[in-house]
């Protein structure tokens, strides 16, 4: 079963507001990642914060954690219509012979101009 | 620059009929994976390579099968595609068994005729 799920499923913006989505997970975890993916294309890692780590900053983005509520969530400041794409959050656990990434359902961002 | 590289980007298979896709990284990571992912859907792990070890998922159908020649390249093959099968494929890589963060290539989409 999935591992994480996101909401909202699907958020729509006006280019230079700010898009925060949110990620829940059920199960204990080592760390968390937020991963990018454009319509038709592959997934492109974004942000990894750990769960001794309650926030994260790169570029435009801020991802927080709380392991108590088992939830992270992911900011984007001043969006562009660049950054319409799905967004995904992805929980990793040790399983067969390397890590795995489970990933939750995604939120598709969509940023008009 | 291309990294993760898949080939086709787009498939079109008889239903029945075996097809394979093809994945080939320069990047010399030791592990590499195969998500399908179904439309508006998160992607979901079939099997991961590390080195030569294969690691089956519990849940992935006996119609799905993956060789892994060498550490380049990696291929997906779908004996009997149904029309359930139709997806986008995404193989990913990881430097190596403690590695966290997954870097994916452009996916191929597969439809089943």
């Amino acid at each position: 079963s999935q591992q994480g799920e996101e909401d909202p499923q699907a958020l729509s913006i006006q280019e230079g507001e700010n898009a925060t989505m949110n990620c829940s997970y059920k199960t204990s975890i080592n760390n968390l990642q937020w991963y990018r993916q454009n319509s038709g294309r592959g997934l492109v890692h974004l942000i990894l914060i750990r769960s001794n780590e309650r926030e994260k900053h790169s570029g435009r983005l801020r991802v927080t954690l709380d392991t108590s509520k088992k939830s992270s969530s992911l900011l984007i400041t001043a969006s562009r219509a660049a950054d319409t794409a799905s967004y995904f959050c992805a929980t990793d656990a040790r399983g067969g012979s390397a890590r795995q990434l489970t990933f939750g359902s995604g939120t598709q961002l969509t940023v008009l101009p | 620059d291309a990294m993760v590289i898949q080939n086709p980007r787009y498939q079109v298979t008889q239903f029945g009929k075996p097809v394979t896709l093809s994945c080939s990284q320069t990047l010399n990571h030791n592990v590499m994976y195969w998500y399908q992912q179904k439309s508006s859907q998160a992607p979901k792990l079939l099997f991961h390579y590390y080195d030569k070890d294969f690691n089956n998922e519990a849940d992935t159908p006996d119609n799905f099968q993956s060789r892994r020649p060498n550490t380049s390249f990696c291929f997906l093959d779908i004996r009997s595609p149904g029309l359930g099968d139709a997806a986008m494929y995404l193989c990913a890589t990881s430097r190596d068994r403690t590695s966290l963060e997954a870097f994916f290539g452009q996916g191929t989409r597969l439809t089943v005729v």
